[in-house]
């Protein structure tokens, strides 16, 4: 099956300015993920969508970010604006929704902000 | 709250060599999974483990195998006979049993194999 898929791969920005990442869970996983991971440090939840429906996003920093999967298959995080210390990887996991699914993650976005 | 931690922040070891991480957690939940994740320097997360809290059967699985003690609220990972390709950071993780699972990751370890 094919995997997470996330896009762009690397992107740098400078402060103040916006960004979008994409995101394209696992056909058929109703759960999807946005982490943030800083360097050195494991990945934080950010939001978490059931299907088009926004579970937790109570880690979410929501002055400046904002995340959508409006047909309830591909999402994108968008920041504005952007922060350095919002340079990290920003990974993408879905899963089928169930207590024992796995999460399944993509390769991420690593952005830097200068 | 759940909270993981993971003390080690690197090992290196030579190749062959037996290596264990470390990991504690904290949860007032009385069922919850346990996870182990690798991460490649490729980036994407993998797979590794999950355990049910109310499995605390050792599981072995090639030369990986893991070690829950509920008592001491650990989870810890050993690989033998470690090899190169073992090189990754890796990653221990909580999530309640209810519902979708909700990651709550440790710090990571770096594990560096030599050859």
């Amino acid at each position: 099956e094919a995997g997470v898929a996330q896009s762009p791969r690397y992107k740098i920005i400078e402060k103040r300015q916006s960004v979008a990442f994409w995101c394209n869970p696992i056909s058929g996983h109703a759960t999807l993920y946005w982490y943030q991971q800083i360097l050195g440090q494991g990945p934080k939840l950010l939001i978490q969508f059931q299907n088009n429906g926004v579970v937790d996003d109570s880690q979410l920093p929501k002055d400046r970010f904002s995340a959508e999967r409006l047909k309830g298959v591909d999402s994108t995080l968008k920041i504005q604006p952007a922060k350095l210390e919002d340079s990290a990887v920003y990974l993408c996991a879905s899963s089928l929704g169930l207590s024992n699914s796995p999460l399944h993650f993509g390769n991420g976005t690593r952005l830097t902000v200068t | 709250a759940q909270k993981v931690t993971q003390a080690q922040t690197e090992i290196s070891v030579v190749e062959k060599e037996d290596v264990t991480l470390d990991c504690v957690y904290e949860t007032r939940d009385t069922t919850y999974y346990l996870f182990w994740y690798k991460q490649p320097p490729s980036g994407e997360l993998v797979f590794l483990i999950r355990r049910n809290s109310f499995d605390e059967q050792n599981e072995i699985s090639g030369r990986y195998s893991w070690n829950f003690q509920k008592s001491t609220s650990s989870f810890n990972f050993t690989i033998t006979a470690s090899q190169v390709v073992d090189s990754a950071v890796y990653f221990c993780a909580l999530s309640e049993a209810q519902g979708a699972q909700k990651l709550v990751f440790g710090q990571g370890t770096r594990l560096t194999i030599n050859p």
